[in-house]
């Protein structure tokens, strides 16, 4: 079945810093989106992209929607102790098929 | 309620024993989804309802596994004759959907965390 896979699974960085991740997959997907985790708690939906090439942002967070279709990635810039978490990226199929989960990037922000 | 909603938030029973998970989603939205997320891993996918629908059971992972929805609210995941690789958090997730089309902003819940002993 379809498999993505994240990278990396942890960071350990400085307050302040720029973070980066990012998501492969074997097959192409239709939307790529980006979950956040806080402990304790279900994924929150970050940000969500469409179009191969995109590129979008919220905030400090940029995401881009690879070429090929296979891949995305997502900065954080900046970092604040409340970027603490798993993301987690995840993939579309298309109109009848289910989120494809990644196993997550967890992140933690030292002072 | 303003969101998602499940209940019990923690479950730790015994093995072999049947467990029920409960699931309240966003008011309005039609599709409602199950996952399980194991200690360090990604969200696997479970069960999908869509309104009316037949139910999308290709994630169960055995027949142990069932789960039922009444029309557009509160859904029951249950689980007979727990084992111990059962154990993991159980998240619902919600979303506004047209019939026949898949949203992928899915609003999750807290999750039931479950230790099966």
């Amino acid at each position: 079945g379809q498999q993505l896979n994240q990278s990396p699974q942890s960071m350990f960085i400085q307050e302040g810093e720029d973070v980066s991740m990012n998501c492969t997959s074997s097959s192409i997907f239709n939307t790529w989106l980006w979950y956040k985790q806080d402990p304790g708690e279900g994924p929150v939906l970050l940000i969500a992209l469409y179009k191969a090439g995109e590129l979008t942002s919220n905030g400090r967070l940029t995401a881009q929607f690879g070429i090929t279709r296979k891949d995305s990635f997502l900065n954080i810039s900046a970092s604040i102790p409340s970027d603490v978490g798993i993301y987690f990226c995840a993939g579309h199929g298309g109109s009848q098929g289910n989120l494809i989960f990644g196993k997550g990037t967890k992140l933690s922000v030292k002072p | 309620g303003a969101g998602v909603s499940q209940s019990p938030s923690n479950k730790v029973t015994e093995k072999g024993k049947d467990v029920e998970l409960r699931c309240d989603p966003i008011s309005g939205h039609t599709a409602l989804y199950w996952y399980r997320q194991r200690l360090g891993q990604g969200l696997e996918f479970l069960i999908y309802f869509q309104g009316n629908s037949a139910p999308d059971k290709s994630g169960l992972p055995s027949d142990r596994f069932s789960a039922e929805r009444t029309g557009e609210s509160v859904s029951t995941l249950t689980i007979q004759r727990t084992q111990q690789e059962d154990s993991a958090v159980y998240l619902c997730a919600s979303s506004d959907e047209a019939q026949g089309f898949r949203n992928e902003k899915l609003f999750f819940g807290s999750g039931t965390q479950l230790s099966v002993l």
